[in-house]
């Protein structure tokens, strides 16, 4: 079956824009994940969401940030007035349950903003 | 102290040699970790899990030493496609968090 995909694949924009990341999980994974990785930095956690649970923001780096997660399926990360430290690879997860289950990773969406 | 630390390398090592990297951990409740491979430019993809002493797979053994807090990831045999960076990742315990905590990788170059 198909994998984790993430659209779009590459977001050039103006500071102070907004974007919107999508992710499409595997079908089925019932846990979702944001991540954003620097140029040669690891993977900083932005959010997760499991099931109909609350989800886990904690990683949210200021509130311009926001994600949400309709009918348990597809997730959109936004970033409002997009700053140039927001520049970065978001990288989404999708897991079958907690934490403690492989996470299948998609191919990211390279952000620069200009 | 980060809470899941690696050597950043790079690691440059011939064809066929064994390399052994090692990951600390703050965390002592810590109870499983993982060993994830990044290719450039690419997402990251599960090596292997290490839920109690360790875990072994192939020419991949993954050790977990809990009194002195860090996870060891040994190749043998190393090939040109083992080349990429190795992360290190230890869940946050307790509570239902789902944050995962990734160290910032090693990153191993195999020679011919």
């Amino acid at each position: 079956g198909a994998g984790v995909s993430q659209s779009p694949s590459n977001k050039v924009t103006e500071k102070g824009k907004d974007v919107e990341l999508r992710c499409d999980p595997i079908s089925g994974h019932t846990a979702l994940y944001w991540y954003r990785q620097s140029l040669g930095q690891g993977l900083e956690f932005l959010i997760y969401f499991q099931g109909n649970s609350a989800p886990d923001k904690s990683g949210l780096p200021s509130d311009r940030f926001s994600a949400e997660r309709t009918g348990g399926s597809v997730s959109t990360l936004t970033i409002q007035r997009t700053q140039q430290e927001d520049s970065a690879v978001y990288l989404c997860a999708s897991s079958q349950g907690h934490i403690f289950r492989e996470q299948f990773f998609g191919p990211g969406t390279r952000l620069t903003v200009l | 102290r980060k809470e899941v630390e690696q050597d950043p390398g790079p690691f440059n090592v011939p064809e066929g040699a064994t390399v052994a990297f090692n990951c600390t951990y703050s965390n002592s409740a810590s109870q499983s970790f993982f060993w994830y491979r990044q290719d450039c430019r690419k997402e990251p993809k599960l090596l292997m899990s290490v839920y109690s002493s360790g875990n072994e797979d192939g020419r991949f053994t993954a050790q977990l030493n809990r009194a002195s807090q860090y996870i060891s990831l040994l190749i043998r045999d190393s090939k040109l496609s083992d080349s990429a960076t190795y992360l290190c990742v230890a869940p946050r315990p307790s509570s239902n968090t789902g944050k995962l905590i990734f160290g910032q990788g090693t990153t191993l170059q195999v020679k011919p």
